[in-house]
């Protein structure tokens, strides 16, 4: 399983573009790139996921490079809503394939 | 969108009791599922994962007899907590994803069963 390291913490403002990087160096072939969301008290949820270039969604985009070492996964306009955890994994998306989380980033956004 | 359930939201119980948590799948069938636990500040960390018709997989360090995982059916995987002491106190959450052949599907997150045991 790849491992992943992001920052522990960020903070920015409402109504600005906000970028996390991961960065994953041992990413094996067959591993997507997937990014979750976490608020107190709840489980994660799926924010978005890729293999390489460039994916977008309604709520975010993940640009992953050539070399798929890191990943960036971008939000448009924050709000004080999206002060959450947000976590970078890697692995494979078959059945059976567990996969561990990192420490996350703590993304905290200012009025 | 793929919908996973947990019951109870929240757990109060005095020491020695065990406790049972479900989590559902409410719209796919989902022949495995996975149980995380998480305190606070901290990341998840996986306990074991849940296969339908057959014994759980635990992770290192997770006592299997003191976290039972039943996995009866397609949509239903449940995790006992036996004897619940203070220190098992926390966070449990339960993921599954859909099955689909041939293609990656991301793993769909319960909203958690926060146990506090007195």
């Amino acid at each position: 399983l790849a491992k992943t390291t992001q920052p522990i913490s960020m903070d920015s403002y409402e109504g600005q573009e906000v970028n996390i990087t991961c960065s994953h160096n041992n990413i094996a072939t067959n591993d997507y790139i997937t990014w979750y969301q976490q608020f107190p008290s709840q489980g994660p949820r799926f924010i978005i996921q890729g293999y390489k270039t460039k994916v977008t969604n309604e709520v975010a985009s993940l640009f992953i490079p050539a070399d798929r070492k890191s990943s960036t996964l971008s939000l448009p306009r924050v709000s004080l809503s999206d002060t959450a955890v947000y976590y970078c994994l890697v692995g494979r998306m078959n059945r059976d394939d567990k996969i561990i989380f990192g420490k996350g980033t703590r993304l905290h956004i200012l009025p | 969108g793929a919908v996973v359930s947990q019951h109870p939201s929240w757990v109060i119980c005095k020491s020695g009791t065990s406790v049972k948590i479900e989590c559902r799948s409410l719209d796919f069938q989902a022949t495995t599922m996975f149980w995380y636990r998480q305190f606070p500040k901290q990341s998840l960390m996986l306990m074991a994962t849940s296969n339908e018709g057959s014994k759980a997989t635990y992770e290192q360090g997770v006592e299997k007899d003191k976290f039972l995982i039943n996995h009866a059916s397609l949509t239903l995987s449940t995790l006992t907590v036996t004897s619940a002491h203070p220190e098992d106190s926390s966070f449990y959450i339960c993921s599954a994803r859909r099955q689909r052949v041939g293609s990656n599907q991301p793993q769909h997150f319960g909203d958690g069963t926060r146990l506090s045991i007195l």
